[in-house]
């Protein structure tokens, strides 16, 4: 049961937006930045969006990250098949004194 | 280039050690926060340890505390993670990460990750 609650899929066609919730609680999104990771099938993951909505050089602008309250989304605009991967969230824990990530959400690419 | 190349992974038998290293290279070493994270073969991401620029800062998730150790030798751009008690749920591939920032804690996002290295734990 991970810290950080996200939808286990996702879906969308291209060219359409979808976005992905994740849920914590006060001591970590509620206090904290918010950051998401992309994970590709069998390789790394890739910081996508730091503090909250700041995107890494090199990440499209179709990425976007919103945070409210204790809740955060990450927004992914104009799908691509090659956005098919798993993106988690994740956020430094005040309880915890560590960083704890969302269970993962697999964005299918209809 | 920026690069994290892990190694040390292996098959271990349960309640023996293992040692794990991260070379850096391509970055000036010495003024980041540096992770491990750890990924069991289907799941998420677990993050098992921080250590910040100087050492001085050091934080371990609750599945870890007390049987892994953080360490990083700046004159050689490398991290360490020593594991010891090791047990099946510790089976995952383990991964290095570079921090934004200097310090472990708030604030930090995992930047650059290398390609990770197996520990599978089994009799």
């Amino acid at each position: 049961q991970s810290v950080l609650t996200q939808p286990p899929s996702a879906s969308g066609t291209p060219g359409q937006r979808v976005t992905i919730s994740c849920s914590g609680s006060s001591s970590n999104i509620g206090s904290n930045y918010v950051y998401w990771y992309q994970q590709l099938p069998g390789t790394a993951p890739k910081l996508l969006i730091y503090r909250n909505n700041q995107r890494p050089s090199g990440v499209p602008d179709r990425f976007s990250g919103s945070k409210s309250g204790t809740s955060a989304s990450l927004a992914i605009s104009g799908l691509r098949s090659e956005d098919e991967a798993d993106y988690y969230c994740a956020a430094w824990d005040d309880s915890l004194s560590g960083h704890v990530f969302g269970g993962g959400t697999k964005l299918t690419v209809l | 280039e920026v690069q994290l190349v892990e190694s040390g992974g292996g098959l271990v038998q349960p309640g023996r050690s293992l040692r794990l290293s991260c070379a850096a290279s391509g970055f000036t070493f010495d003024d980041y926060a540096m992770h491990w994270v750890r990924q069991a073969p289907g799941k998420g991401l677990e993050w098992v340890s921080g250590i910040s620029w100087n050492s001085g800062s050091i934080g371990y998730a609750d599945s870890v505390k007390g049987r892994f150790t953080i360490s990083r030798d700046n004159a050689k751009n490398s991290l360490y993670l020593q594991m010891n008690s090791l047990r099946a749920e510790d089976t995952a591939l383990y991964y290095c990460a570079k921090d934004m920032v200097g310090y472990q804690g708030a604030g930090g996002a995992f930047d650059i990750w290398g390609q990770g290295t197996m520990v599978t734990v089994s009799s």
